[in-house]
């Protein structure tokens, strides 16, 4: 079965840092590509970066600088390293795998709050 | 940059009822169209990609259409279980609709 794990959430000052993980089962993270995306509470999805399977990154201009997608190949694991963070990055940021371009499927969550 | 438009923001039916969801893109993304289904305190799912094919393990009663520009999401005749939140996503730059909720009447 294909799953995905999200952790590494929690409550955090701005400026602070903090590194989300998502562990996959049932597929091999380093052959897809991978994205993150978020909702902020009570918000629409955002959709945040994106690894493609050869290693190439994107980013939302509203991370770019501040957060770097990457893989772990031999733990089967993406994860999100946020730097700088700021209040309004407060939000349940989900793991998906993408396929073709679309999110299929995703993880169950972390949530992240950029607090003092 | 590509922006979509989903209409209504709320649509409020009742079950057994047929219910359309509309998608616009500010300009072209072809067929490449895909909508999500969202409910309360769980992840997104992939309902429809491609505009017009369903996901694995989609009921029948979920269907996708259109091109260029407008798109539409129908759902035939409403299951209590289909409440929830819709949103539709573009493959150009990953972004999302703001959503469309879907609420008992």
């Amino acid at each position: 079965e294909v799953q995905l794990v999200e952790s590494g959430g929690g409550l955090i000052q701005p400026g602070g840092s903090l590194r989300l993980s998502c562990a996959a089962s049932g597929f091999t993270v380093s052959s897809n590509y991978m994205s993150w995306v978020r909702q902020a509470p009570g918000k629409g999805l955002e959709w945040v970066s994106v690894i493609y399977s050869g290693g190439t990154t994107y980013y939302a201009d509203s991370v770019k600088g501040r957060f770097t997608i990457s893989g772990d190949n031999s733990k089967n694991t993406l994860y999100l390293q946020m730097n700088s963070l700021r209040a309004e990055d407060t939000a349940v940021y989900y793991c998906a795998r993408v396929q073709i371009r679309w999110f299929d499927p995703w993880g169950q969550g972390t949530l992240v709050t950029v607090s003092s | 940059e590509i922006v979509l438009t989903q209409s209504p923001a709320t649509l409020s039916l009742s079950p057994g009822e047929r219910a359309t969801l509309s998608c616009r893109a500010s300009q072209s993304v072809s067929s490449y169209l895909a909508w999500y289904q969202q409910k309360p305190g769980q992840a997104p799912r992939l309902l429809i990609y491609d505009a017009s094919n369903r996901a694995t393990g989609i009921p029948a009663r979920f269907s996708g259409s259109g091109s260029g520009t407008d798109f539409t999401l129908t759902i035939s005749s409403l299951e209590p279980e289909d409440f929830a939140v819709y949103y539709c996503q573009q493959r150009s730059n990953w972004h999302f609709g703001q959503g469309t909720r879907l609420e008992i009447k």
